[in-house]
């Protein structure tokens, strides 16, 4: 079965800028979970969207966004890109909502200079 | 704020001694928790999931939970250098009628050969 794809796995963009990051689940998993991982803050929880819709969302601003399609793929959409938006995006996928095993995608390095 | 602690580190153990990681956690009615490892540059990797308090191996691996005292630990047997990574401990918690993980913040093994 594969696993976890994220795309695309490395961007760089200016600030002010917007940025689209995708990824898609382990077939048969509902559930999408998405998080920022940094040196100083370690793995802090964005959202998790499950059918389509967000369950949980963590405490970034509002410029964080994401969705869900029918067929589980998820995207996240950050805004007005800050110096401070630079780190890996990891999305994990889950067979269902909530607590249970998630298997995380190679992530996405995103730097915004 | 629901917290997990991982106590501080680095840890370097010689190859072949048994490596000990510890995490507590505040969330007194968290009912899952997980061990992930991530090596340099990866994403994070599920290597153990515990639900129940007690023991629970995996080859040289071995989960320890207590409920009571709100802890869980990652005991590895028989380091070998290929266990150097970080390793990440993750809880439920409860936020409203969802649940999410929340990571710590990770402690560094280094395993010396």
């Amino acid at each position: 079965k594969a696993g976890v794809t994220q795309t695309p796995r490395y961007l760089i963009k200016t600030r002010g800028q917007q940025v689209t990051l995708s990824c898609s689940p382990i077939s048969g998993h509902r559930s999408v979970s998405w998080y920022q991982q940094t040196p100083g803050q370690g793995l802090q929880f964005l959202f998790e969207y499950f059918s389509e819709t967000q369950r949980n969302k963590g405490n970034f601003p509002g410029r964080f966004s994401g969705r869900q399609f029918s067929n589980s793929r998820s995207e996240m959409n950050v805004s007005t890109l800050e110096l401070g938006d630079s780190a890996l995006y990891l999305c994990a996928s889950s067979s269902s909502s909530g607590s249970h095993e998630q298997y995380f995608g190679p992530g996405t390095r995103l730097t915004v200079t | 704020q629901k917290e997990v602690e991982q106590n501080s580190g680095p840890l370097s153990v010689p190859e072949g001694a048994i490596a000990s990681l510890n995490c507590t956690y505040s969330d007194r009615v968290s009912q899952s928790f997980f061990w992930y490892r991530q090596y340099s540059g990866k994403s994070p990797e599920l290597i153990m999931s515990i639900y129940s308090n007690g023991d629970k191996e995996d080859g040289r691996f071995t989960a320890q939970l207590n409920k009571a005292s709100q802890y869980v630990s990652l005991l590895i047997r028989d380091s070998q250098p290929s266990d150097s990574a970080t390793y990440l401990c993750a809880v439920n918690s409860l936020t409203g009628a969802n649940s999410k993980l929340t990571f710590g913040k990770g402690i560094t093994l280094s395993v010396r050969p």
